[in-house]
């Protein structure tokens, strides 16, 4: 069984300062892990994915990701926000062989001018 | 390229009402799923097809059925609606592999009075 827990339903920044969304990881097998995008009124759209290659994994518009076996852990990182990157943002992990993703439960990024 | 699309985009039925939610991919995936969001649950797994011809239930199956009419298309069926069935489903899919990133639909938002 696996799950993923996002320690926080919302973040709020600046603009220009840097962004930090929060995700921990239970899986009973080297997972898969991911995080997705989701702007107001649209689906869902890939930033990145782990897959054991690299334990620090870049993905688009900036963010990056690192993988952290010992704490579980697999934190989306931007070093400076932009207003377009108001959205939610959800983490994924999926078991290996597994077609089951499961999904956080979501963080609401806001970003102040 | 249009990628996946589900039609209908808003829906509002009846309590026991039946309806169909198409999805079609044109990207030659064999994997397609059904999903529904809900605030602060973030996606729930309802349906997934691992390949044309086979279908299996994911966490919330109950109250739904699906056919996966052939390769590119997926449909779900609410036999009788219940307003606990009120939510915004996503169709996803994906190529061959625990890998594989999921594209996404728009979304169909569905009320049930």
């Amino acid at each position: 069984a696996q799950s993923v827990t996002q320690l926080d339903s919302h973040v709020s920044v600046s603009e220009g300062t840097p962004v930090l969304l929060r995700c921990n990881y239970s899986s009973s097998y080297s997972p898969s892990l991911f995080w997705y995008v989701q702007h107001p009124n649209k689906g869902l759209q890939l930033l990145l994915k782990y897959t054991s290659a690299a334990t620090l994994v870049k993905g688009i518009n900036g963010f990056e990701a690192e993988f952290k076996k010992s704490e579980t852990s697999f934190h989306l990182t931007k070093p400076s926000a932009h207003m377009s990157d108001a959205a939610e943002y959800f983490c994924v992990v999926r078991g290996a062989g597994s077609y089951q993703l499961t999904f956080g439960k979501g963080t609401k990024l806001s970003v102040i001018p | 390229n249009a990628g996946v699309t589900q039609t209908p985009k808003f829906q509002v039925l009846k309590t026991g009402q039946s309806m169909t939610l198409q999805c079609a991919q044109d990207m030659n995936h064999n994997s397609m799923y059904w999903y529904r969001q809900d605030p602060g649950m973030g996606l729930r797994l309802i349906y997934y097809s691992a390949s044309e011809g086979t279908t299996d239930k994911g966490e919330v199956p109950n109250g739904y059925n699906v056919s996966r009419l052939n390769k590119r298309e997926f449909s779900l069926r609410l036999e009788s609606a219940a307003p606990s069935q009120t939510s915004v489903y996503f169709c996803a899919s994906s190529g061959q592999g625990a890998y594989e990133k999921l594209f996404f639909g728009s979304g169909t938002q569905l009320s049930v009075l």
